[in-house]
């Protein structure tokens, strides 16, 4: 079945700790993307890819950095800097020329 | 810069009773438009999408929205609730002309309950 796998489900962070989410898409897309979930706030765009070793800041960027050296995946990497990481983050992916974009099933982030 | 406003953070329906969910937009040029639904803990799921055909757009479970350019609006309809409608709604906009990617800009959402 072709979908977006993010791992893990659920992740713990302690506080001035570096975290990455996974994830990877088999459905061929070019264009990869994150979002951050906040109640009440819907989704903000952190980062985005059109192709492979290129991205681009999104709205939040800062606090977090990613790579693309694969087409399949796009990491991300919540870092020490971003002072508010509890959240729930989504990434997806879509084709340029598609509109639509397809999610994966989140990974809920919480620092303890 | 494009924004989306969803009016009413929550909707509260009886099962079987109309379901309206607003969406107006603000962008330069008409956009692409659509809906999501978003379950706990879930990540999103494409309800129907508008890309300039037909104005009045049907999707999945029954839901339908309407483009009016005049209004600015894309508000999300289903005509008689159900149980399982219960979920958070997501409008998203995204600019067709730009080229950078398919982007969407989300509305803040609206988290419907159904009533037995």
């Amino acid at each position: 079945d072709g979908g977006i796998t993010q791992s893990p489900k659920y992740l713990f962070r302690k506080e001035g700790q570096n975290v990455t989410l996974s994830c990877e898409q088999n459905l061929n897309h070019d264009a990869m993307y994150w979002y951050r979930q906040d109640p009440g706030q819907g989704l903000r765009l952190i980062y985005y890819s059109q192709i492979v070793n290129d991205f681009q800041k999104g709205d939040i960027a800062e606090g977090y950095s990613v790579s693309r050296e694969k087409k399949e995946s796009f990491p991300l990497t919540v870092t020490s800097a971003q002072k508010n990481p509890t959240a729930f983050y989504l990434c997806a992916s879509s084709m340029p020329m598609n509109t639509e974009a397809f999610f994966g099933q989140g990974t809920r982030l919480t620092v303890v | 810069a494009q924004s989306v406003t969803q009016l009413g953070s929550h909707v509260s329906v009886s099962e079987g009773a109309l379901v309206l969910l607003r969406c107006n937009y603000s962008s330069s040029v008409p956009p692409y438009l659509f809906w999501y639904v978003q379950y706990p803990n879930q990540g999103l799921q494409l309800l129907l999408k508008y890309t300039s055909a037909a104005t009045l757009v049907k999707g999945i479970n029954g839901f339908e929205a309407e483009f009016k350019k005049s209004e600015t609006s894309f508000h999300l309809t289903k005509p008689s609730a159900h149980m399982s409608d219960a979920a958070e709604y997501f409008c998203a906009v995204s600019d067709p002309i730009k080229a950078a990617g398919n982007k969407l800009t989300f509305g803040g959402g609206t988290r419907v309950l159904v009533k037995p």
